[in-house]
């Protein structure tokens, strides 16, 4: 089966300026996580849906952040205005189920680089 | 809330070592504990699954055991390789919130 699909991989802005991620998880997941990786540091969830609907969105910077997930498939994350700390991996990952049963498989991962 | 701790940050062996590399969490009431490699500027790959009802898991040169009574997770590396090296992540998913909380990871070096 293909894997996640996460576009584009690698994005240089200016701080203030605006971008935006894509992500389409493998076919028939109904959960799909966006997840923010800063340099040496661990994955930190930003936002949890299932199918469309967010289930979790308690870490996502409300001001600056956004995402959707259209006809509960694909998934957009956008940031505006970027600031510097915004400078991370973004990953996709998604699950058949809410990840009890087959854990979890991640996209490549977009890496942002504010300046 | 969960918290997950790994152990060592940062590990540099000479090939052909067997090695060990520890993840330890806080909240024992997960569902399962992954383990995931990370090449640098890649995404995660995963390794091993293991279930709450399982000990432990293996695949190739991998073993991972899993502990939740002591939260506690070790991943063993067999006859350690060059390719090898990467960053190795676990992340626990903890009941009720169906969320995976991940460690920074412990960053391994194989030199021939």
């Amino acid at each position: 089966e293909a894997g996640v699909a996460q576009s584009p991989r690698y994005k240089i802005i200016e701080k203030r300026q605006s971008v935006a991620f894509w992500c389409n998880p493998i076919s028939g997941h109904a959960t799909l996580y966006w997840y923010q990786q800063i340099l040496g540091q661990g994955p930190k969830l930003l936002i949890q849906f299932q199918n469309n609907g967010v289930v979790d969105d308690s870490q996502l910077p409300k001001d600056r952040f956004s995402a959707e997930r259209l006809k509960g498939v694909d998934s957009t994350l956008k940031i505006q205005p970027a600031k510097l700390e915004d400078s991370a991996v973004y990953l996709c990952a998604s699950s058949s189920t809410l990840g009890t049963d087959y854990g979890y498989t991640f996209g490549s991962g977009t890496r942002l680089t504010v300046v | 809330k969960q918290e997950v701790t790994q152990i060592p940050a940062a590990l540099s062996v000479p090939e052909g070592e067997n090695l060990v590399l520890n993840c330890s969490f806080t909240d024992s009431a997960i569902y399962n504990l992954q383990w995931f490699r990370q090449d640098p500027g890649k995404g995660l790959t995963s390794l091993l699954l293991i279930q709450s009802s399982q000990r432990e898991q293996t695949s190739g040169r991998l073993n991972a055991s899993l502990d939740k009574s002591s939260g506690r997770s070790t991943l063993y590396i067999a006859a350690s390789q060059p390719g090898d090296s990467a960053t190795y992540l676990c992340a626990a998913l903890s009941g009720g919130s169906y969320i995976p909380t991940f460690g920074r990871g412990t960053s391994l070096i194989v030199h021939p």
